[in-house]
């Protein structure tokens, strides 16, 4: 396995269900991130973790708990979730203190979540 | 003021014209500045990366990047079909330890054969 990684690559879940989203990084990277993309939206940053510490939560509802065992794997726990939150959920990593400012995200190919 | 602003589209062009992507900011901290491209139903890819005023070139690609006018552009020549995709322009609002991006809603962009 190369690059981010992440599984499912597709989930269909009712409202009561609970689920996780598995994100895996072999990229020797120190830095990952959740992120959410809807139609005719821009990508929506939900939680960052550096070094496994979680350093950004962007205001992310309770039915998404993120958990970083280490840094190369990061999970998104769903429960009860709503119908509005059917999207495509990415998860990214980098590698902080590149030299340069240019820290480069790089994504998986995201989990298509629908819920019913 | 929307943070990250491009135009939707989409835009359309003749295979090997230029294909020209803007974006704006909001933020004047901003420092870094990225271009992803997304094909339908994949994720996004790096294309370039700038930090820098003037002119960076790779390949068919230059990104172009004016911090006073708060202003980046892409410039893609001879744009071929398999160009065809959203551009997505992504803004690094602050050095120091928050690297946090912040993209725009992406541009269509469609080569015609």
């Amino acid at each position: 396995e190369t690059g981010v990684t992440q599984t499912p690559r597709h989930l269909v879940m009712g409202m009561t269900n609970k689920k996780s989203l598995k994100c895996e990084q072999h990229l020797g990277h120190n830095a990952m991130y959740w992120y959410k993309q809807s139609a005719k939206k821009p990508l929506e940053l939900m939680f960052v973790y550096n070094f496994k510490e979680q350093t950004e939560n962007n205001s992310v509802p309770s039915r998404f708990s993120p958990e970083c065992p280490n840094s190369s794997h990061l999970f998104l726990h769903l429960h009860t979730l709503q119908p509005e939150d059917s999207a495509l959920y990415l998860c990214a990593s980098s590698q902080r203190g590149s030299s340069g400012g240019l820290e480069t995200q790089y994504f998986g190919p995201g989990t298509r979540l629908l819920v019913l | 003021q929307k943070e990250v602003e491009q135009n939707s589209g989409p835009l359309s062009v003749p295979e090997g014209a230029i294909a020209s992507l803007n974006c704006t900011y909001s933020d004047r901290g901003s420092q870094s500045f990225f271009w992803y491209r997304q094909y339908s139903g994949k994720s996004p890819e790096l294309i370039m990366s700038i930090y820098s005023n003037g002119d960076k070139e790779d390949g068919r690609f230059t990104a172009q990047l004016n911090k006073a006018s708060q202003y980046v552009s892409l410039l893609i020549r001879d744009s071929q079909p398999s160009d065809s995709a959203t551009y997505l322009c992504a803004v690094n609002k602050s050095g120091g330890s928050n690297y946090k991006l912040t993209f725009g809603k992406g541009t269509l962009l469609t080569v015609n054969p």
